[in-house]
């Protein structure tokens, strides 16, 4: 297995609403990546984790809460969102730091 | 200034030409990753490089590290290479990838 899966696809929630973004990776790596893109920009890194912990946060908002359960799943808690927050957000992982990501196709949220 | 430059931003060529798409960096860095993004949003790893030049396929990669510049090259271009490359270069021992702004590929037959 070659492939970061992220679910879901495509999320639309309110500004009240509780969700959560998945991604999953069954390739050994010890890093999962978190990244948020804005239309017609580059992705913005969001949160590193490395062996299970947390070690990058860009200074990210509350509302969005990382979780990496075990060293295959990530997971992004999303609550009490802004419209702003609509974005693709991309789930990577890598073996290590100086090797290849490999990308996940992303989810697309739209908060109404 | 962005610490990563991609020229150009947009680029229409037609099926079978070559193309070149620039990256200069003005930071130090140990490696440099070139990804091609298609419009569902989905992203692929192309290249990682931290000296030299790699070749898959039809695309080529190479970098300069002393000029702080890479190129990646298309040969044979086809429309399905339609897409934005996006060149992101990984400073220092943190792992964390900044990106240039994209290029804007788009092929025609």
């Amino acid at each position: 297995d070659t492939e970061v899966t992220q679910t879901p696809k495509h999320l639309v929630m309110g500004m009240t609403n509780k969700k959560s973004l998945k991604c999953e990776q069954h390739m050994g790596h010890r890093a999962m990546y978190w990244y948020k893109q804005k239309a017609k920009k580059p992705p913005e890194l969001m949160f590193v984790y490395s062996y299970e912990k947390l070690s990058i946060n860009e200074s990210v908002p509350s509302r969005f809460s990382p979780e990496c359960p075990n060293s295959s799943l990530l997971n992004l808690h999303l609550h009490a969102l802004q419209p702003e927050d609509s974005a693709l957000y991309l789930c990577a992982s890598s073996q290590g730091v100086l090797e290849r990501y490999t990308f996940g196709s992303g989810t697309r949220l739209t908060v109404v | 200034k962005n610490e990563v430059e991609q020229s150009p931003q947009n680029l229409t060529a037609q099926e079978g030409e070559f193309i070149t798409i620039n990256c200069s960096y003005s930071v130090g860095i140990s490696a440099l990753h070139w990804l091609q993004q298609h419009p569902g949003g989905g992203i692929v790893s192309l290249f990682m490089l931290s000296s030299g030049k790699k070749k898959h396929g039809r695309l080529i990669a190479t970098i300069n590290i002393q000029e702080k510049h890479s190129s990646l090259h298309i040969t044979a271009s086809h429309p399905r290479d339609s897409a934005v490359y996006i060149c992101a270069v990984l400073t220092g021992t943190a792992s964390k990838l900044t990106f240039g702004t994209g290029t804007r590929l788009q092929v025609t037959l």
